[in-house]
């Protein structure tokens, strides 16, 4: 069966980065991309971004631009994301979730990782 | 960018009623409109995508409707675990942007 399992949470500073993993299984890896969306406490879902495990080719949010990539590993069927000088703001459960080769749909979801940002 | 709007923010019904969801996008996104339903501490769970097709294991209660800008999602008779928010996402010039969601309680 698909699965996704995420990295553990994580506490940052202001100004620091975090990178979350997450590692499928159950399925081709590389047939099929990985997207990220994150959710603030009592907030609605926020697209991040997707990459494909196909060919690394990847789609940001354009309000993330520049502070966040997403990377694969394919030999150990392994996303990253990594956010860098993060805020409170970035405070969020951040979520992989497996999409398509056009980063459509997303059909199955990891567990989510919550990233507390705080000095 | 492309705002989709859902309406409405929240929607109170009883089991066994039919619910109504609807999202409305800025601009028309042709039939790329998914629909998830999110219950509390859970990951969201993909119920519809492109507009009208039921993803994997979706009872067919589930149904959704609509192209261009209007869709629609319906529940035909509202089941206990139903109880959730709902959001729709769009995907449209390579940005896949999500509706604010629909809380529906029980009323």
């Amino acid at each position: 069966q698909v699965q996704l399992v995420q990295s553990g949470a994580e506490v940052k500073k202001p100004g620091a980065s975090v990178k979350v993993s997450c590692k499928a299984s159950g399925y081709t890896f590389t047939s099929y991309g990985i997207s990220w969306v994150r959710q603030a406490p009592g907030q609605g879902l926020e697209w991040m971004g997707w990459i494909s495990a196909y060919n690394g080719n990847t789609n940001y949010a354009q309000k993330l631009q520049g502070r966040v990539t997403m990377t694969t590993d394919t030999s150990t069927s392994t996303a990253y994301m990594e956010l860098r000088s993060l805020r409170s703001d970035d405070t969020a459960v951040y979520y992989c979730a497996r999409v398509g080769v056009s980063g459509w749909p997303k059909d199955y979801w990891g567990q989510g990782t919550l990233v507390t940002v705080s000095s | 960018e492309i705002v989709l709007t859902q309406s409405p923010a929240t929607l109170s019904l009883s089991p066994g009623e039919r619910a109504t969801l609807s999202c409305r996008a800025s601009q028309s996104v042709s039939s790329y409109l998914a629909w998830y339903q999110q219950k509390p501490g859970q990951a969201p769970r993909l119920l519809i995508y492109d507009a009208s097709n039921r993803a994997t294991g979706i009872p067919a209660r589930f149904s959704g409707s609509g192209s261009g800008t209007d869709f629609t999602l319906t529940i035909s008779s509202l089941e206990p675990e139903d109880f959730a928010v709902y959001y729709c996402q769009q995907r449209s010039n390579w940005m896949y942007t999500f509706g604010q969601g629909t809380k529906l309680e029980i009323k």
